[in-house]
């Protein structure tokens, strides 16, 4: 079965420190990959997402992720954090296959805490 | 606001109950889905309509869940004889027709069953 793997549950930052959370996933087919935001009392929003063509994505708010086919993998970039980045993070995978509606697979999340 | 909406936001019922949530979609998005998400998880998928017809279900829609998108707009998600293993977050999230746009996420609706 497919499935996304975040391989850090909680990150510490100070602000202005750079950010790179790992996302990878395991299908060999073609995917759509997204990173989605969830800032404390709000509901998910999308940072960014990659289809197709160049495969650096750039996001809202400052936001990156490369995906590296090979690697089968998505990671999230931000050269420097602000506290009000602070919010769990969620990377998810559309895959394409006879049968699916486009449904997300969501990893497990990274939560994201900015010290001032 | 014209995002999705979802009611209630809490729901708190003991075990054994019927419960069922509302999904409004945005109002040109022929495409919903429900998601669950349990503390420490991302959301799973449940099911998927395109308009008023339910294409998908994951295997985590059990027999005591059923849902329905009856004239293509609002959705409900109801789930019979709840258990405190139902207790989780109730995501609804839409999206257009074309395959390049996300899915829009509504705010939930949070079950605890007692």
């Amino acid at each position: 079965a497919q499935s996304v793997s975040q391989h850090n549950h909680h990150v510490i930052l100070s602000e202005a420190a750079s950010l790179e959370l790992g996302c990878n996933y395991s299908y060999g087919g073609t995917v759509n990959l997204f990173w989605y935001v969830q800032y404390p009392g709000q509901h998910l929003q999308l940072l960014l997402k990659y289809f197709s063509g160049d495969p650096l994505v750039k996001g809202i708010k400052g936001f990156e992720a490369e995906f590296i086919k090979s690697k089968f993998s998505f990671n999230l970039r931000k050269p420097s954090v602000q506290w009000s980045d602070t919010a769990e993070y969620f990377c998810a995978v559309n895959v394409h296959y006879g049968g699916s509606q486009g449904n997300l697979i969501f990893g497990k999340g990274t939560k994201l805490s900015v010290k001032p | 606001d014209t995002g999705v909406s979802q009611d209630p936001r809490h729901k708190i019922t003991k075990r054994g109950q019927n419960v069922t949530f509302r999904c409004d979609p945005i109002s040109e998005h022929n495409r919903l889905y429900w998601y669950r998400q349990t503390l420490g998880q991302g959301p799973e998928f449940l099911t998927y309509f395109q308009n008023e017809a339910q294409l998908e279900k994951s295997r985590l829609l059990s027999d005591r869940f059923s849902a329905e998108r009856p004239k293509g707009s609002f959705s409900t998600l109801e789930i019979q004889r709840t258990e405190q293993g139902d207790s989780a977050m109730y995501l609804c999230a839409s999206r257009p027709g074309q395959a390049t746009n996300e899915q829009f996420f509504g705010p939930g609706t949070r079950l605890t069953v007692l």
